[in-house]
């Protein structure tokens, strides 16, 4: 059972667009939401995160947009960058502290010069 | 300031032997978690390590077992290989709550097991 849901698997966007990633998750006990990138040869980063008591958060050119009622969240990426290019994983957990992560499979981002 | 370490950055077994990979987090961290990412997945959370004792455990065999050391560095010991343990195993670390930095989990570059 996959808990964290996440679409679509591979995405190219012209250099200057917006990149959108989208997830869902299923276990309403799920408190904490964050996203990671990830480059090649490299472990994941957290890049931005969320609690569902908000409905946006932005910060710098990415903003994650939460639907508490619909158990979906996004990633969006403005004015995306070659230097973007990367795996980017949306997440769960329990509380925010919880090494306990479950992570989707992944979105590889390629973002055309 | 050096992040998390892990090593070795590569290994190839064979099925049936054991394995032993070993990380030393962050400076100033204290909590270890390793994590399995198979090719094209997401990392897969394994166990939990806080003042020397596994704290969470995630959907995995009793054949993967681990240790923290007083000195916070980690071990994962995985006996009895499978083919299907082929993947990226990453550890990360965080520091304790309250300290500065408790909120982010912070991985390394992890190790490439291959077992053929």
């Amino acid at each position: 059972q996959q808990q964290v849901k996440q679409s679509p698997q591979s995405l190219i966007v012209q250099k200057g667009g917006i990149s959108i990633i989208n997830c869902a998750y299923e276990n309403t006990a799920f408190d904490y939401f964050p996203w990671y990138q990830q480059f090649p040869g490299k472990g994941p980063a957290l890049l931005i995160a969320i609690r569902p008591d908000v409905s946006e958060k932005k910060e710098g050119r990415f903003t994650i947009s939460f639907n508490k009622s619909a158990k979906q969240f996004s990633l969006h990426i403005m004015d995306s960058q070659p230097g973007d290019s990367a795996t980017y994983f949306c997440a769960a957990s329990k509380r925010v502290r919880d090494d306990k992560i479950i992570f989707g499979k992944g979105t590889r981002l390629h973002i055309l010069p | 300031d050096a992040g998390v370490t892990q090593s070795p950055t590569h290994l190839i077994k064979t099925r049936g032997q054991q394995v032993t990979l070993r990380c030393s987090p962050k400076s100033g961290h204290d909590t270890v978690s390793w994590y399995q990412q198979a090719l094209g997945q997401g990392p897969q959370f394994i166990f939990q390590y806080y003042e020397e004792e596994e704290r969470q455990r995630g959907n995995f065999p009793d054949r993967f077992s681990g240790h923290q050391f007083p000195n916070y560095s980690s071990e994962l010991n995985v006996n009895a290989l499978l083919l299907g343990d082929s993947a990226l195993y990453l550890c990360a670390s965080r520091s304790g709550t309250g300290r500065p930095g408790a909120n982010v989990l912070t991985f390394g570059a992890g190790s490439r097991l291959t077992v053929l």
